[in-house]
């Protein structure tokens, strides 16, 4: 089985700054795929970024990189220039490449502040 | 085209009612999932159905939950006799086909609560 664990429950950072949330996961597997998802209070989970773990290039998309170290098995999330509109939830999610349902951190909350 | 739709986006229900949530999935995606996330944690997987068939009913919690999705669209699912503890956001989420490659995406989730 997987396990996912977001360390910081809550995270704030000036808007225009730069901030990074943390994701650490413990799985057997060799090939899968990680995810970060954005939960605004719509409740509509919103994909961010995923990274796939056969990939060493880091993920980017925008002002959205991660940190993946997969000997650490570590899956950090960086925001750049903060905005007012990245205030959310935010979650890091794994799949196994054999399997189909997504396993969830407990999440981070991130306040962007003016 | 329209995301994912669920229905109702809040219930409110007694203790030993019978609920029932509806997923309405983007259309032609084959997939549809269900997660079910209390508060203050992330989402746990309950149930994923490929066409009119549930390939994988491994994260139902018990068998007060129950899930149909008898055209292969729309999906509901059924918690009977209803708990305290099933107060939660019941999420929906679809995808073109099954496997890591087909981006699950999510609809805003029915909150259920439970008095």
């Amino acid at each position: 089985a997987q396990t996912v664990t977001q360390s910081q429950p809550e995270m704030s950072v000036q808007e225009a700054e730069t901030v990074t949330l943390s994701c650490t996961y413990d799985t057997s597997e060799n090939n899968y795929y990680l995810f970060w998802y954005k939960q605004p209070p719509s409740r509509q989970m919103i994909l961010v970024i995923r990274q796939e773990a056969y990939k060493q290039q880091n993920a980017t998309e925008n002002r959205f990189s991660v940190n993946f170290q997969k000997a650490a098995k570590s899956f950090s999330l960086k925001i750049s220039d903060s905005q007012l509109g990245d205030t959310a939830m935010y979650f890091c999610a794994f799949i196994h490449n054999a399997g189909n349902m997504l396993t969830f951190g407990g999440g981070t909350r991130l306040m962007v502040k003016p | 085209g329209a995301g994912v739709s669920q229905t109702p986006s809040n219930k409110v229900t007694e203790k030993g009612k019978y609920v029932e949530l509806r997923c309405d999935p983007i259309s032609g995606h084959t997939a549809l999932y269900w997660y079910r996330q209390s508060l203050g944690q992330g989402p746990e997987f309950l149930i994923y159905f490929q066409g009119t068939g549930a390939a994988d009913d491994s994260g139902l919690p018990n068998d007060r939950f129950f899930a149909v999705r008898p055209e292969g669209s729309v999906s509901t699912l059924k918690i009977q006799r209803t708990e305290r503890g099933d107060s939660a956001v019941y999420l929906c989420a679809s995808s073109l086909g099954t496997g890591v490659y087909n981006e699950q995406f999510f609809g805003p989730g029915t909150r259920l609560t439970v008095l």
